[in-house]
């Protein structure tokens, strides 16, 4: 069964802190990974997508990498600022005959602190 | 250019009345997805349309029904709203084309809960 699980649920840091989210993923054929912000009553909002042969994609202060082997993806927040508080989605798309599937993560929710 | 727009935001029903959800883009987007988002879960796809005149059933689509009349815009409709569809939908848009990652764009989301 396809899946994508995050973690952790949450996390709270301080302003001016990193931070780092994981994703691991059972999702096959495997097409790309995306990572989506989604500020709370609002709609997501991609922040990178990465296909199988890319390891790294940075989008300003945010930075995920993907190891396509062991299935894992991680999302990297430098210099952390208060409106960074949101949840960050892993999205897996599987591509079957000709058709892309997207597999959703529950998310993860960040809460940066003053 | 508005992106993707949902009417309305907010709406409360009542078990077994009706109610149609609005989405519209302005982006000429082939694709369209009607989703559902409920506490600690990932999306779910209810319904989605490849192009004007088409659709078809993802995930969970027990409950509602779609129509793509018009290539802009894709409504969701709940002929008899019960508790269990309180949740936020969201729907999105994405583009064909060559290289592209299917991106897909969303809207704002409307909350519905029915009582």
């Amino acid at each position: 069964k396809n899946q994508v699980e995050q973690s952790p649920q949450s996390l709270i840091i301080l302003e001016g802190k990193n931070c780092t989210l994981q994703c691991n993923y059972t999702v096959s054929p495997f097409s790309n990974l995306r990572w989506y912000k989604q500020d709370t009553g609002r709609g997501p909002v991609s922040l990178t997508i990465m296909t199988f042969s890319e390891n790294t994609k940075s989008n300003g202060r945010y930075t995920a990498t993907l190891d396509a082997d062991t299935k894992q993806s991680s999302l990297h927040i430098t210099a952390s600022q208060l409106s960074d508080s949101a949840s960050y989605i892993c999205v897996v798309s599987a591509r079957n005959s000709g058709y892309s599937t997207l597999i959703f993560g529950k998310g993860t929710k960040l809460s940066v602190k003053p | 250019n508005a992106g993707v727009t949902q009417t309305p935001k907010f709406r409360v029903l009542k078990t077994g009345q009706s109610m149609t959800l609005l989405c519209a883009q302005d982006m000429n987007h082939e694709y369209m997805y009607w989703y559902r988002q409920d506490p600690g879960m990932g999306l779910r796809l209810i319904h989605y349309s490849v192009g004007e005149g088409t659709t078809a059933k993802g995930e969970v689509p027990d409950g509602y029904n779609v129509s793509r009349l018009k290539k802009q815009n894709f409504l969701l409709g709940l002929e008899s709203a019960a508790p269990s569809q309180t949740s936020v939908y969201f729907c999105a848009s994405r583009g064909v084309g060559a290289g592209g990652y299917n991106e897909q764009f969303f809207g704002p989301g409307t909350r519905l809960t029915v009582l």
